[in-house]
């Protein structure tokens, strides 16, 4: 019974290329999230949703585009691929608000090259 | 600007020690601080979650306590096990920009059997 899922685990592809992230949550949650980690670990904000409304957008490049289908999906999509966006990307959710807990899936590795 | 420091970035010591992670955060105004444990190759699993009115959230071997107004937490691992190995993250929620999440980069900890 996973809360947070992501597909795939692993992308390998190379620059240029154009790939998607898909993220599920079954938690009930009404806000989902994005994340980028690079290689120095540190975890970046990208996006967030909030009953499929975007709410976050940070300085992220427009090559990034997500879709949030429903409450619980949502998707990230990348166009023309540079080797700057290999990290690990991560998608959480959790409830609205300031004091709910996020949760995590087990991030999706991508690597271009 | 909301910064987050934790230090030491690494720690190794033999198990059954008893050890302390420090996390410290520029802007006192906050929601909540979450700590979280990530292992290699892996996603974020939750570790507790201190709400700015509460002083310390204990589960099991683990005691996180926070002071808001020095803007610091810290971690307490009692009694360490090899299994405790992982990079430990904290992050703080914002009270402005939607609830954000500002995260450190972590403390890698080794627990030497």
């Amino acid at each position: 019974d996973t809360a947070v899922s992501q597909t795939p685990k692993y992308l390998v592809t190379q620059m240029g290329n154009d790939k998607s992230i898909k993220c599920e949550q079954n938690l009930g949650h009404d806000t989902m999230y994005w994340y980028k980690q690079d290689s120095k670990k540190f975890l970046k904000i990208m996006f967030s949703y909030n009953n499929k409304e975007l709410i976050i957008n940070e300085t992220v490049p427009n090559r990034f585009s997500p879709k949030s289908p429903d409450k619980a999906h949502l998707n990230l999509h990348i166009n023309s691929l540079e080797l700057g966006d290999s990290a690990v990307y991560f998608c959480a959710s959790s409830f609205s608000g300031g004091v709910y807990e996020q949760y995590f899936g087990p991030g999706t590795r991508l690597t271009v090259t | 600007k909301q910064e987050v420091t934790q230090i030491p970035a690494a720690l190794s010591v033999p198990e059954g020690e008893n050890l302390v992670l420090n996390c410290s955060f520029t802007d006192s105004a906050i929601y909540n601080l979450q700590w979280f444990r990530q292992d290699p190759g892996k996603g974020l699993t939750s570790l507790l979650l201190i709400q700015s009115s509460q002083r310390e959230q204990t589960s099991g071997r683990l005691n996180a306590s926070l002071d808001k107004s020095s803007g610091r937490s810290t971690l307490y691992i009692a009694a360490s096990q090899p299994g405790d190995s992982a990079t430990y993250l904290c992050a703080v929620r914002r009270v402005d920009s939607n609830y954000q999440l500002i995260w450190g980069a972590g403390t890698k900890l080794i627990i030497k059997p």
